[in-house]
């Protein structure tokens, strides 16, 4: 089965201050999800990157593909309170099965 | 909001009953896919419903058992409770199974 690691597992931040989050495939990525949670709610659909090399923004969050590496990282810049949540990796392995990684727990300090 | 609606919000039921959980997929989305996630965890994927058929499956035991109706809301039903089914159930909708999912608001059932 496919695993998805994230890493950090937590990540507590001043306000204003930029953060990388890493998500890492055990197997070849098809498809590579960004959900954002807030905790014991259901999911926010951020991004999906599909291609390696992609990269996009919304707001002030980059996320990027790096197929070869089967790797995928989040980008916020100038982070702010409204950042604060679980952030969620996902794949597909085609099989019609979709996976989710263990979660990036983000704290913003104002 | 994504449209995904999802009753009830809260459970409480005891080990050996079953329960039934509902989801209302957003408008146009023809596949519904059930999650369980316990706390601390990311989610966990039960299966997927594809135009009223089971379209994939996760590591779950037959006793987790699902439906979609012709307008493609779905139903989630588990059977004989175990303490360690207490989680938060979420469903999520899609266009079809390979396209993003939106997900609802979740049902948080507790199994005592």
């Amino acid at each position: 089965s496919q695993e998805l690691e994230q890493s950090p597992q937590s990540l507590i931040v001043q306000e204003g201050k930029n953060l990388t989050i890493n998500c890492t495939s055990s197997k070849t990525l098809y498809g590579l999800y960004w959900y954002k949670q807030k905790y014991g709610e259901g999911l926010i659909f951020l991004m999906m990157l599909q291609k390696g090399g992609e990269e996009k923004s919304h707001e002030k969050i980059t996320a990027k593909l790096d197929e070869k590496k089967q790797q995928s990282s989040l980008h916020i810049t100038a982070s702010q309170p409204s950042h604060a949540g679980i952030y969620l990796c996902g794949a597909d392995n085609t099989g019609n099965q979709f996976y989710f990684g263990t979660g990036t727990s983000l704290t913003v300090i104002p | 909001e994504t449209g995904v609606t999802q009753s009830p919000t809260h459970l409480i039921k005891t080990r050996g009953q079953q329960v039934t959980l509902r989801c209302s997929s957003q408008s146009g989305h023809n596949t519904v896919s059930w999650y369980q996630q316990a706390l601390g965890q990311g989610p966990q994927f039960i299966f997927q419903y594809y135009r009223e058929e089971e379209n994939g499956r996760g590591n779950f035991p037959p006793r987790f058992s699902g439906l979609q109706f012709p307008n493609y809301s779905s139903e989630l039903n588990v059977n004989a409770l175990e303490l360690d089914d207490s989680a938060l159930y979420l469903c999520a909708s899609s266009w079809r199974a390979v396209e993003t999912q939106y997900f609802g608001p979740g049902t948080r059932l507790l199994v005592l």
